[in-house]
């Protein structure tokens, strides 16, 4: 049972250009969250999406949007990269929004903005 | 705003000692933490958690403590092992605010067991 897959696992973009991370949750998971990791910092809470919608969002700009597929897919879009958006991004998929403890992460997408 | 703060960013202990990571928050809606476990190239894993409503949570060598009063939290592993050697992350969330289905990470501890 494969569990939460995210692609590419490593990227490098030009500062102003535009990104796109995907991932495809555990099976059975219906919710998806985007978490951003900058080096030396933990994970933050960049927005959740369950049934399509955003259902919450972190003190992100308008530059990070997102996406839910009916397969419970995700995208993460980040356009005018600067260079502050170097960081590992992880997706942690879920059965149900509250359940943190059923909370599975991906390895992540290294994105690093030259 | 850095609502949950690990100060230590490195402990080493020796192989069959005990490890002690500490974790303080500020916001006092926090009412459940989690511990997950970091290793290189793969996402965070759950290793266990604590409700507001208790002091003590266990799980075969971890033991996590709660002292809400000085809004601390600390996990302990006995004995160390090699294979705990990773970083640790503390996280809190509240279910008390609507709609708040996010995790407040702190910034780490990487635990480095001495064989």
């Amino acid at each position: 049972d494969a569990g939460v897959t995210q692609s590419p696992t490593h990227l490098i973009k030009t500062r102003g250009q535009q990104v796109t991370l995907r991932c495809s949750p555990k099976s059975g998971h219906d919710t998806v969250s985007w978490y951003q990791q900058a080096l030396g910092q933990g994970p933050q809470f960049i927005f959740q999406y369950y049934e399509e919608e955003e259902r919450q969002r972190g003190n992100f700009p308008d530059r990070f949007s997102g996406h839910q597929f009916p397969n419970y897919s995700s995208e993460l879009n980040v356009n005018a990269l600067l260079l502050g958006d170097s960081a590992l991004y992880l997706c942690a998929s879920s059965l149900v929004a509250r359940d943190v403890y059923g909370y599975t992460f991906g390895s992540g997408t290294r994105l690093t903005v030259v | 705003d850095q609502q949950v703060k690990q100060n230590s960013p490195s402990l080493s202990v020796q192989e069959g000692r005990i490890s002690i990571l500490n974790c303080d928050y500020t916001n006092s809606m926090f009412d459940y933490f989690l511990w997950y476990k970091k290793y290189p190239a793969e996402g965070p894993t759950f290793l266990i958690s604590i409700s507001s409503i208790k002091d003590k949570n266990e799980d075969g060598r971890f033991t996590v403590f709660l002292n809400k009063s000085a809004k601390h939290l600390s996990l302990h592993i006995v004995p160390s092992q090699p294979g705990d050697s990773a970083v640790y992350f503390c996280a809190a969330i509240s279910s008390k605010v609507a709609g708040a289905n996010n995790l407040f990470f702190g910034t780490g501890t990487r635990l480095t067991v001495i064989p």
